[in-house]
């Protein structure tokens, strides 16, 4: 059965950097994991996406190991801003169908 | 920027009504979805719809019911309103193929703001 598992809750201080970590089994091959942001009152927002090794873009970085069961969404030098819930959406092999699991979400309290 | 639009943010509701949930996308994307979410519970799919016309079931389809007549547009029916679909719902699109094939399916996807639905 196919199983997405993250960190329910993190806690951090302005100005360090913060990684949280989702675990995916039978990941599917050929896709992308992508994260999100969640505000309260609001929508998800979509993050960053990869596929393997390292992507950067102007707000995160995503790591992803060769055997891609695991994905690490890096945020450089948070601020309290950035106090959400961060989501891994990930595409796993579900008999003859894939499928996009959701992760339970990572609450992260960032304190002044 | 994409907008996903929910017609509503609140919304209340009687057991036994039958309630519209409509969401309205600007980007022109094939895929849209439904979801809800509850605390501890995460998102949950509800129905996604990859084409005008064309649906499929999600992980929680039971007691729901979905349209899509245009492609902007994505309606969820709560046929027979319970008090146990008292949730947060929220609304997605993306671009490109379906979820369930492909390549880089697992697009990126845009959301509404939510709809808050309490049934009493």
């Amino acid at each position: 059965l196919a199983k997405t598992t993250q960190p329910i809750s993190m806690d951090s201080y302005e100005g360090q950097e913060v990684n949280i970590t989702c675990s995916h089994n039978n990941i599917a091959t050929n896709d992308y994991i992508t994260w999100y942001q969640q505000f309260p009152s609001q929508g998800p927002r979509f993050i960053i996406q990869g596929y393997k090794t390292k992507v950067t873009n102007e707000v995160a970085s995503l790591f992803i190991p060769a055997d891609r069961k695991s994905s690490t969404l890096s945020l450089p030098r948070v601020s309290l801003s950035d106090t959400a819930v961060y989501y891994c959406l990930v595409p796993t092999n579900a008999g003859n169908n894939r499928k996009l699991i959701w992760g339970l979400g990572t609450s992260l309290a960032v304190n002044p | 920027d994409v907008k996903v639009t929910q017609s509503s943010r609140y919304l209340v509701k009687r057991t036994g009504e039958k309630v519209f949930l409509e969401c309205v996308q600007d980007m022109d994307h094939e895929n849209m979805f439904w979801y809800r979410q509850d605390p501890g519970l995460g998102l949950r799919l509800i129905y996604f719809s990859y084409d005008v016309k064309m649906k499929e079931k999600g992980d929680i389809p039971e007691g729901y019911s979905v349209s899509r007549e245009k492609k902007e547009r994505f309606s969820l029916i709560l046929e027979s309103a319970s008090t146990n679909q008292t949730s947060m719902y929220l609304c997605a699109s993306s671009l490109s193929a379906p979820p369930r094939t492909g390549k880089n399916s697992n697009q990126p996807q845009h959301f509404g703001d939510g709809t808050r639905l309490s049934i009493l």
